[in-house]
């Protein structure tokens, strides 16, 4: 599996945009760029995905790179209940293979 | 109502024993997973099952037995239960397991202790 490097942490301030980094210099050509995040005690919750083009939902942004190296989840305006791990995972295609879940960032959200 | 839901929420045994975690979910996906997460907070998958059938069986001991009785529960059944088998398992399902890829839908963790 294409393997992804993010920090171990990130600290923001609540009410304020937060951009995690993944880099995936060894990503392929299918393989998808899935955000997750896992809260405390708690199973993991999808976020956003994509595959060459930015994307929007009502959870984050996702910026990808245009040569797709790296990619930037982007929460416009954090709040406390956005701390958790968050992981970048590559992935190609469907679900077949499960999902290869990383470190992750911590991001720590202060009041 | 819980899209993925798990039981127990809390599993305590002893080494030697045998015991089952249960997953539901009620979405109507395809496809079903077990994923473990152990104490250093590493999520691996286990397995996946498409339509009731064994899709993926990752490097996991026999101990380990899945069981897909239809496509909305699939079971774990764990014999001979081993210290480090203490962990938080996973289920998760999704729409399918083929063609462009489908978020993942996670239940809440089954956290087993063996003692």
């Amino acid at each position: 599996d294409a393997k992804t490097t993010q920090p171990n942490s990130m600290e923001s301030n609540e009410e304020e945009p937060v951009h995690l980094p993944c880099n995936h210099s060894t990503i392929s050509g299918t393989d998808y760029i899935h955000w997750y995040r896992q809260l405390p005690s708690q199973g993991p919750e999808y976020v956003i995905h994509g595959l060459t083009s930015n994307v929007n939902n009502r959870m984050a942004s996702l910026a990808i790179a245009e040569d797709r190296k790296s990619s930037t989840l982007i929460l416009h305006r954090a709040t406390l209940r956005d701390a958790a791990v968050y992981y970048c995972i590559l992935s190609t295609g469907g679900g077949a293979d499960g999902l290869t879940f990383g470190k992750g960032t911590h991001l720590i959200i202060q009041p | 109502d819980t899209a993925v839901s798990q039981t127990p929420k809390y599993l305590v045994t002893q080494m030697g024993n045998d015991k089952s975690i249960k997953c539901e979910q009620n979405l109507g996906h395809d496809t079903m997973y077990w994923y473990k997460q152990d104490s250093k907070k590493f999520l691996k998958i286990m397995f996946s099952y498409n339509n009731k059938e064994l899709i993926i069986n990752e490097t996991v001991p026999n101990r380990f037995s899945p069981k897909s009785p239809d496509k909305a529960h699939l079971n774990l059944h764990i014999n001979s239960l081993e210290l480090g088998d203490s962990a938080v398992y996973f289920c998760a399902s999704s729409q399918s397991s083929w063609g462009p890829p489908y978020e993942q839908y996670f239940g809440p963790g089954t956290r087993l202790t063996v003692t």
